[in-house]
């Protein structure tokens, strides 16, 4: 079946750049998510891109989308500790019947 | 963005009761509700989707008889946990799909922490 798969856990320093990698199976889904979640929190739709794209950039927020290597990233710049939460990414599948496929989520953790 | 909300947030009961849990969407319809399961540490894992004025359609190895789904209105879901045990204990998230041209987006609720003592 279809996979998301991300790293567990990300430490970076307060003001760095975060940058949260994932890689996924399926070729055909139209667009991919980011979702993050705080402690405790359901899931909030972070920002999405469009498979046509490779860079789309909202504010701090850059992901990019390598469609050759199934690979999309996101990079938070100038991390706060308000970042901190867990963060997944997602694959909506090709139609509105397919099922959204998580990654395990990656959580992010601000050092001082 | 849409909101989607979860009832309660969080609830104790004692093993052997039953638990229900609501999921409405406050500015929209949604004809599509998803219900997730997380466990500590984890991913979500879908347990059923829930459509409006039919049956649940529930993943494999998910027990329809003891998570009961009623999709009554275009903004209510719920989730009835039956003959709740420990090992029941999870955090509960309910989504509703909002389906727009060009993108398909789940909004999720809050999610409501379910303990069986």
């Amino acid at each position: 079946g279809e996979d998301v798969e991300q790293s567990l856990f990300l430490s970076v320093r307060e003001g760095d750049s975060s940058v949260i990698n994932c890689t996924y199976t399926d070729s055909s889904s139209t667009y991919l998510y980011w979702y993050k979640q705080e402690p405790g929190a359901g899931l909030q739709l972070l920002t999405y891109i469009f498979s046509n794209m490779d860079m789309k950039q909202d504010q701090r927020l850059t992901v990019l989308l390598n469609k050759k290597d199934k690979h999309l990233s996101l990079r938070i710049a100038d991390t706060q500790t308000g970042d901190s939460a867990i963060y997944f990414c997602a694959d909506p599948g090709y139609s509105s019947a397919s099922k959204i496929i998580f990654g395990s989520g990656t959580r992010l953790s601000i050092r001082p | 963005g849409a909101v989607v909300s979860q009832h309660p947030s969080r609830v104790i009961c004692k093993s052997g009761t039953s638990v229900k849990i609501e999921c409405r969407s406050l500015d929209f319809q949604a004809t599509t509700m998803f219900w997730y399961r997380q466990f500590p540490k984890q991913s979500l894992m879908l347990m059923a989707t829930s459509n409006e004025g039919s049956k649940a359609t529930y993943e494999q190895g998910v027990e329809k008889d003891k998570f009961l789904i009623n999709h009554a209105s275009l903004t209510l879901s719920t989730l009835t946990v039956t003959s709740a045990h420990p090992e029941d204990s999870s955090f509960y998230i309910c989504s509703a799909r909002v389906g727009r041209v060009g993108t398909d987006t789940q909004y999720f609720g809050p999610g409501t922490r379910l303990t069986v003592l």
